[in-house]
């Protein structure tokens, strides 16, 4: 166990919805990670967010959007669904913002239909 | 952050140790050698990382080359729960060129077999 939360574990969902993904960091960790791992692109880096601010993006797309809230947990949203969105998203933490280690959580698996 | 090379998969006999290369040629002066691994969709756990010397925790051992240009991650008993994607990642910790983030590649699946 991480120590890192994520819910829900399981989403099914038809295209063109939109879905919210909860993740709790380890306690005491200011960092957040959200990654996605589909079958045909591994894992992959979307967003990182540090004690509330954003800190770095990666091939996240428009559709796609998180925050972090005060009490440091995090969301990620995504809207207008499509069949390709289909993926495991984990979200991880860490103490600082170098992510120098990061702790992931159990992911949620979302399921475009 | 420096690419890696990482062989597809391997083998290795449940209460042998296991030994896990990974290449890094174009490793810069201040970049770090990390090695997470994923069991079956779950989520990634941390497993060592390393500078220049080598290190060892309680879960394994890295090695890495006198150049810093290969490195070796050493699971001394696997056993059968050690059947995994092994990442090996290079990255830099601090300043500018750091972004938080980890760039996984493909990996290398570590089938433990009895």
């Amino acid at each position: 166990d991480s120590g890192v939360t994520q819910t829900p574990k399981h989403l099914i969902t038809a295209t063109g919805q939109r879905v919210t993904l909860r993740c709790s960091p380890r306690s005491g960790d200011l960092s957040v990670y959200w990654y996605q791992q589909s079958l045909d692109q591994g894992l992959q880096f979307l967003i990182h967010y540090y004690n509330g601010e954003e800190r770095a993006k990666g091939n996240i797309l428009e559709r796609f959007s998180a925050q972090q809230f005060p009490d440091l947990h995090s969301e990620l949203n995504l809207s207008s669904l499509e069949l390709g969105d289909s993926a495991l998203y984990f979200c991880a933490s860490s103490v600082d913002p170098t992510g120098a280690t990061q702790y992931f959580g159990p992911g949620t698996r979302l399921t475009v239909l | 952050d420096a690419k890696t090379t990482q062989p597809p998969s391997m083998d290795c006999a449940e209460g042998r140790a296991a030994n896990l290369p990974c290449n890094h040629s174009t490793i810069s002066g201040n970049e770090y050698v990390y090695w997470y691994r994923q069991i079956h969709s779950q989520g990634p756990q941390y497993i060592i990382h390393g500078l220049k010397n080598n290190e060892t925790n309680e879960m394994a051992s890295l090695i890495i080359t006198e150049d810093r240009k290969s490195s070796t991650l050493i699971l001394p008993h696997a056993t059968l729960r050690d059947t995994a994607v092994y990442y090996c990642i290079v990255r830099v910790n601090q300043g500018s060129g750091n972004t938080g983030k980890l760039i996984f590649g493909q990996g290398t699946t570590l089938q433990v077999k009895p």
